[in-house]
């Protein structure tokens, strides 16, 4: 089945604990995307990723960091969360960069204490 | 910088009544524009996907218009069904078209 899957699905942290949300697609994409959606702010892109060893910021990159070493995986990392990235999580992907139909993954809750 | 607004932000309709939704944007230069369907706690189901060169696109009861000119695409449910609850979502790809905007969605609740 084809799909974006993102683990954990629920995690709850303390500040400053580094930790990775991961994602991967199994669609041969070559565009991957990450989003946190907040109450009141909609869906904000954090990073994309046009294709493998190319990523560039989005609206809100700031306390993330990403990498895209393969093709099917698009990791978002928290390096020293902070409560403001409590957050619901989105990865997503298409099959080219430009354009095309957004594949979402079921979403990753994450809460920072 | 692209701006993607929804309004009504909640609808509450009666079963098997026709509706629009509606979504605005500010930047004309769109390359193409896909509504989604999000339930509570889940992620992101695609509906359709407009290209610019398109006007519109359908899908079953589903049809979701692009005016550019205008700034505006809607989304028409016909025959609302309880199942069609849901938060509906528009985004735009815009500028170097790698960049999805996304609105903040129009809640809707189909009542029996």
């Amino acid at each position: 089945e084809a799909q974006v899957t993102q683990n954990p699905r629920y995690l709850i942290t303390v500040t400053g604990k580094k930790l990775t949300v991961t994602c991967s697609q199994n669609m041969n994409h070559e565009y991957m995307s990450w989003y946190r959606q907040d109450p009141g702010l909609g869906l904000r892109q954090i990073y994309y990723s046009m294709n493998v060893e190319v990523t560039d910021k989005g609206d809100v990159p700031e306390g993330y960091k990403v990498s895209r070493k393969e093709k099917r995986n698009f990791p978002l990392i928290l390096e020293s969360p902070s409560p403001n990235q409590t957050s619901l999580y989105f990865c997503a992907s298409r099959l080219k960069g430009y354009g095309g139909e957004l594949f979402f993954g079921e979403g990753s809750r994450l809460t920072v204490l | 910088k692209q701006e993607v607004t929804q309004i009504p932000a909640a609808l509450s309709v009666p079963e098997g009544e026709n509706l629009v939704l509606n979504c605005s944007f500010t930047d004309s230069a769109i390359y193409n524009l896909q509504w989604f369907r999000q339930d509570p706690g889940k992620g992101l189901t695609s509906l359709l996907l407009i290209q610019s060169s398109q006007r519109e696109q359908t899908s079953g009861r589903l049809n979701a218009s692009l005016d550019k000119s205008s700034g505006r695409s809607t989304l028409y449910i016909a025959a609302s069904q309880p199942g069609d609850s849901a938060t509906y979502l528009c985004a735009g790809n815009t500028g170097t078209a790698s960049k999805l905007t996304f609105g903040t969605g129009t809640r809707l609740q189909v009542t029996l």
